[in-house]
């Protein structure tokens, strides 16, 4: 079974801080990457994704993918009370013959940014 | 504008009662999923389709049907076999299955059991 865990939260940080999410995954096979954030009553929508070792920056957003550890992050900067929202975690496994498989989401992070 | 529409936004469904829900894409994608969302419990996979004429089984596909006649619809039938239909569903897809990109979301649809 493959697994993407998250802390559930909540994660309060005041605003203007650093926001940092984690996720972890279980098969170190794993290509593709993603964060959605998903705001109350709302559907998911993709803010980052990343492919590669290392760090990939888009505006206030950062991910960090660390394969060795099984690790991605999101880093948030200048945090804003309108990015308060669950932060959800999704990786693409790959599936026998190597073709893609479906994403599997963690459980999501809440995040609350206090003005 | 491209995207996927779901509808209805809201539906009540009685018991033993089977219910459809649509999802109607424009953006020309091969692959669709279903997912459904519970608080606390994430998105969990209820049938998939690569492409037109074929759909598989998700991870929680019991009580669940399911038809891909066309590249841009892939309606949900939520039967009453399945017991506890009360849910978020959404309605996703990816340019194809094999791409490695992400997946588009509609707006989603609340099922409520009355």
């Amino acid at each position: 079974q493959k697994e993407v865990e998250q802390n559930s939260g909540p994660l309060s940080v005041p605003e203007g801080a650093i926001a940092s999410l984690n996720c972890t995954y279980s098969d170190r096979g794993s290509q593709s990457f993603f964060w959605y954030r998903q705001y109350s009553g709302k559907s998911p929508e993709l803010i980052m994704f990343i492919y590669s070792n290392g760090d990939k920056e888009d505006g206030r957003f950062t991910a960090q993918l660390n394969k060795a550890s099984q690790y991605v992050s999101l880093l948030i900067r200048d945090s804003q009370p309108s990015d308060s929202a669950t932060y959800l975690c999704a990786v693409n496994f790959f599936g026998s013959g190597g073709s893609n498989y479906k994403l599997t989401f963690g459980k999501g992070t809440l995040l609350t940014v206090n003005p | 504008d491209g995207g996927i529409t779901q509808s209805p936004k809201y539906l009540f469904r009685k018991e033993g009662q089977n219910v459809t829900l649509s999802c109607e894409q424009n953006l020309n994608h091969d692959a669709m999923y279903w997912y459904r969302q519970d608080p606390g419990q994430g998105l969990r996979l209820i049938y998939y389709s690569q492409i037109v004429n074929d759909f598989q089984k998700g991870d929680i596909a019991e009580g669940y049907s399911v038809s891909r006649e066309k590249k841009e619809s892939f309606p949900l039938t939520v039967t009453s076999a399945q017991k506890n239909p009360t849910a978020f569903y959404l309605c996703a897809s990816s340019i194809d299955f094999n791409s490695g990109e992400g997946y588009t979301f509609g707006s989603g649809t609340r099922l409520t059991v009355v």
